[in-house]
């Protein structure tokens, strides 16, 4: 099952403006990212931020993480008919002896219209 | 550097055949995590290598196994296909950054069984 939630499912703005997409998790986690992908291929990892920060900016991105609440949102600036893709937040959880695994929610399509 | 490849690109398999991915992972990285993404969804992790072994096993039957060599490549076996395991296979090589697991992904392999 999957532990992540994104927020909206779908999202369809004007070239310039800007996008924010939520994303909520059940669980304790040690840093969430995010994820672009275009049209079903493979995932680029955008930004990471620790479950012991609140903000991080990395160019047009900002990400914030809430723990109390267990969400996060990315904020794209001045969107590019080029950030059309879909956006993936995942989590990790320490599970020990060193593996690690990714755990994705279903994602927000995003779609910019020139 | 390459990053991480996968091949096939296109499968088409018939329903109970046998199915064999291959993913060769970024250069200096070790370990290999295997996920599945069905249209729509996120990638739900599979299973993880490391050192040749199966170090971290998600939520999937039998039916998926998998193998790594010597060189950190590795290869994804699904017997008994079901119309169910039409997804996206997406590969993922990593490193420890001392902060955080860097997951690189491979472009997918999409897998249709009729």
């Amino acid at each position: 099952s999957q532990q992540g939630e994104e927020d909206p499912q779908a999202l369809s703005i004007q070239e310039g403006e800007n996008a924010t997409m939520n994303c909520s998790y059940k669980t304790s986690i040690n840093n969430l990212q995010w994820y672009r992908q275009n049209s079903g291929r493979g995932l680029v990892h955008l930004i990471l931020i620790r479950s012991n920060e609140r903000e991080k900016h990395s160019g047009r991105l900002r990400v914030t993480l809430d723990t109390s609440k267990k969400s996060s949102s990315l904020l794209i600036t001045a969107s590019r008919a080029a950030d059309t893709a879909s956006y993936f937040c995942a989590t990790d959880e320490d599970s020990g002896a060193g593996s690690y695994q990714l755990t994705f929610g279903k994602g927000t399509k995003l779609s910019v219209i020139p | 550097d390459a990053g991480v490849t996968q091949s096939p690109t296109h499968l088409i398999k018939t329903r109970g055949q046998q199915v064999t991915l291959r993913c060769s992972p970024k250069s200096g990285h070790d370990t290999v995590s295997w996920y599945q993404q069905a249209l729509g969804q996120g990638p739900q992790f599979i299973f993880q290598y490391y050192e040749e072994e199966e170090r971290q096993r998600g939520n999937f039957p039998d039916r998926f196994s998998g193998h790594q060599f010597p060189n950190y490549s590795s290869e994804l076996n699904v017997n008994a296909l079901l119309l169910g395991d039409s997804a996206l296979y997406l590969c993922a090589s990593s490193s420890w950054t001392g902060v955080f697991y860097e997951q690189y992904f491979g472009p997918g392999t999409r897998l249709t069984v009729t």
